[in-house]
């Protein structure tokens, strides 16, 4: 199976945008998902279809795609958006693989 | 009120198998697929599998395709993940989540609370 790279943390101020990035080879042909998850929590998908937010995410959450990197953007970054990210594509048996994570500190 | 609701944690030997089950609360499981992810302590996610509960139709990760089985049971609205021959690396929080399949998007939107599964001897 294939790999997504991510960085493994991201540091952001209060009200700054923060960028994390996935990069892998299926990424031109497959969509991509985003999940955000919290301490002892069950993760939450925050972005699907590249750039689709899921009823009830904020507005504040983007995504784009170009070539083999995707990445999604936090702008005007609060408190509560800490924690985990994770991507997520489908390889062309129709099966799943996640990133490697990144680990959002809001400073 | 839609939930999804799982079993208690479990301990197992090396070797063993576990059923985790993941019932449907609020809504007809049939309607849905269940989606599995699990998770090691302080690891990254690990995408497992999902299964359609309308034919039963279930798609396994290459890596542990062999070793695990999804089924689902639309009489008693419950979904079962069965893990095999368990190592110390099975080890970790397996989540399942309420799952739509469309236009060839997977898209979880309600998670189950986790169940922690510990290998040991």
């Amino acid at each position: 199976s294939y790999e997504l790279t991510q960085p493994p943390s991201v540091s952001v101020s209060p009200g700054q945008t923060a960028r994390i990035t996935c990069s892998g080879d299926a990424l031109p042909k497959e969509f991509a998902y985003w999940y955000q998850q919290k301490p002892g929590q069950a993760p939450m998908l925050v972005m699907y279809k590249d750039t689709e937010r899921p009823s009830g995410i904020p507005e504040r959450f983007s995504g784009s795609s170009s070539g083999t990197t995707v990445t999604l953007t936090i702008s005007g970054v609060q408190a509560e958006d800490e924690g985990d990210y994770y991507c997520q594509t489908a390889d062309s048996s129709g099966a799943y693989v996640f990133g490697t994570g990144t680990k959002v500190t809001v400073l | 009120q839609v939930q999804v609701v799982q079993s208690g944690p479990e301990v197992k030997k090396p070797g063993a198998s576990v059923k985790v089950a993941c019932e449907a609360v609020g809504y007809n499981l049939g309607s849905f697929g269940i989606t599995w992810v699990r998770q090691p302590p302080g690891q990254g996610l690990e995408w497992m599998g999902w299964i359609s509960a309308y034919d039963g139709n279930a798609h396994y990760s290459q890596r542990l395709q062999g070793r695990i089985t999804m089924t689902t049971d639309t009489g008693t609205n419950t979904a079962y993940l069965e893990v095999r021959s368990l190592g110390s690396d099975d080890t970790a929080v397996y989540y399942c989540a309420r799952s739509v399949y469309v236009n060839r998007l997977l898209l979880p939107d309600y998670w189950g609370q986790g169940t922690l599964v510990t290998v040991s001897s």
